[in-house]
């Protein structure tokens, strides 16, 4: 199954920590890739690989990998990290078909 | 600066067809892969297709096989995605995305605007 799962909604104090995850069977073969989307936005890349942020995105976001998990991690929250976060991993079948999870809707208190 | 510039959409009934253009400045555009993803409304994202490089890959999500059909033009630096025989599920934003794909790594961006597509009698 390429199937992601994902917790709906999550929240975290302004200046700590949060842990989004991304579950699927496609997470033991290949990486996952996250995006950062708020209202009314396109979204934007923030992790790919195996932890690598692109150009202009802060430190603060991290990625890692174990099994059949991806983890987004928020270290020190800020209010502007407030949005949706969508993970995204490539069909098990080895073709490049791609399938997103459902989201994460991330509060900022 | 990287950019994609889409263009197209709007309202069209079902069993209608639609055109979606994205213009891609500030990059290489025949050297990367190139992507259709979509939101419907409330909804999370959705891959829809992909195109290699020269266009010689193609691979779509099973919801759409023989209904839409992605395509570029290298020498106008442009993707376009054609929908035809529409039906109200595939009312969403459609964006379109510069994409790397290789191996186990694989990611989309940039992102354009997105543009509505609205299927309704």
């Amino acid at each position: 199954s390429s199937e992601l799962t994902q917790d709906p909604a999550m929240s975290v104090a302004l200046g700590q920590t949060v842990r989004i995850t991304c579950q699927g069977d496609s997470l033991r073969s290949y990486y996952a890739s996250w995006y950062q989307q708020k209202p009314g936005q396109a979204p934007v890349l923030v992790i790919y690989g195996q932890n690598n942020r692109p150009s202009g995105i802060p430190d603060r976001f991290s990625g890692s990998s174990s099994a059949n998990t991806a983890s987004l991690t928020i270290t020190g929250a800020q209010a502007e990290d407030e949005a949706d976060y969508h993970c995204k991993s490539r069909d098990s079948s080895g073709n490049h078909l791609y399938v997103f999870g459902p989201g994460t809707k991330v509060t900022v208190l | 600066e990287v950019q994609l510039v889409q263009s197209g959409g709007g309202l069209v009934r079902p069993g209608g067809s639609l055109r979606l253009s994205c213009a891609a400045s500030g990059f290489t555009f025949s050297n990367y892969w190139m992507t259709w993803v979509r939101q419907a409304p409330g909804k999370g994202l959705e891959w829809v297709a992909n195109i290699k490089q020269d266009g010689g890959q193609i691979y779509y999500v099973d919801s759409v096989k023989g209904r839409f059909t992605i395509s570029r033009d290298n020498a106008k630096n442009s993707l376009y995605l054609q929908l035809s025989s529409l039906r109200a599920e595939d009312t969403a934003i459609y964006y379109c995305a510069r994409a790397f794909l290789a191996g186990t790594v694989h990611w989309f961006d940039p992102w354009g605007q997105g543009t509505l597509v609205t299927v309704s009698s």
